[in-house]
């Protein structure tokens, strides 16, 4: 089965400070998604990365997916509360959709 | 914006009884999904549906669930004879037919077997 390590599984940032966020597959990618998910709501799709090397922007949150199409990165900038949630990566193998095992996002005022 | 739809938001049944869940995907939307999030657990794959079957199914998509798009809107989620551990967040998602996995989720429907 296609596994998707995230990583860290929690961070709590102040207001304004970046971050990163890691999605570490055990198989090459051929599409990386990224979710976000408010705390017992649903998912939020916020960008799909498919090529090696590829980077989107959306506002403040920059997603890239590595050159060996294993490992993509969320990066946040300025973070600000309604960053908060839970930021899911998942992963197209072709026949099924798997998700990562998330990293819970704290933003303190 | 269009979006998913869910009902019902939450719903309680006793074990064994059976129960539906009903998701309106985006009208234009040609795939369409069932997954499944237990408390504090990753969120898993049931089914994936196109065309009017059922394209992908995971293991746990066994024959205690099917899955109906019964009319141009609904497309739903059947648990015959639940069980304690079908307790979970379900999510429907849809996604559009040049995009198939760009998919966009309802907000769920958190079911609870006692």
């Amino acid at each position: 089965s296609q596994e998707l390590e995230q990583s860290p599984q929690s961070l709590i940032v102040q207001e304004g400070k970046n971050l990163t966020i890691n999605c570490t597959s055990s198989k090459t990618l051929y599409g990386l998604y990224w979710y976000k998910q408010k705390y017992g709501e649903g998912l939020i799709f916020l960008m799909m990365l498919q090529k090696g090397g590829e980077e989107k922007s959306h506002e403040k949150i920059t997603a890239k997916l590595d050159e060996k199409k294993q490992q993509s990165s969320l990066h946040i900038t300025a973070s600000q509360p309604s960053h908060a949630g839970i930021y899911l990566c998942g992963a197209d193998t072709g026949n099924q959709f798997y998700f990562g095992t998330g990293t819970s996002l704290t933003v303190i005022p | 914006e269009p979006e998913v739809t869910q009902t019902p938001s939450h719903q309680v049944t006793q074990m064994g009884q059976e129960v539906i869940l009903r998701c309106v995907p985006i009208s234009n939307h040609l795939y369409f999904y069932w997954y499944r999030q237990i408390l504090g657990q990753k969120v898993e794959f049931l089914v994936s549906f196109y065309n009017n079957e059922i394209s992908e199914k995971s293991e746990i998509f066994d024959d205690q669930f099917s899955v109906e798009r019964p009319d141009g809107s609904n497309f739903t989620l059947k648990i015959r004879s639940t069980k304690l551990e079908d307790s979970a967040m379900y999510f429907c998602a849809s996604s559009p037919g040049d995009r198939a996995h760009e998919q966009y989720f309802g907000p769920g429907t958190r079911l609870t077997v006692t």
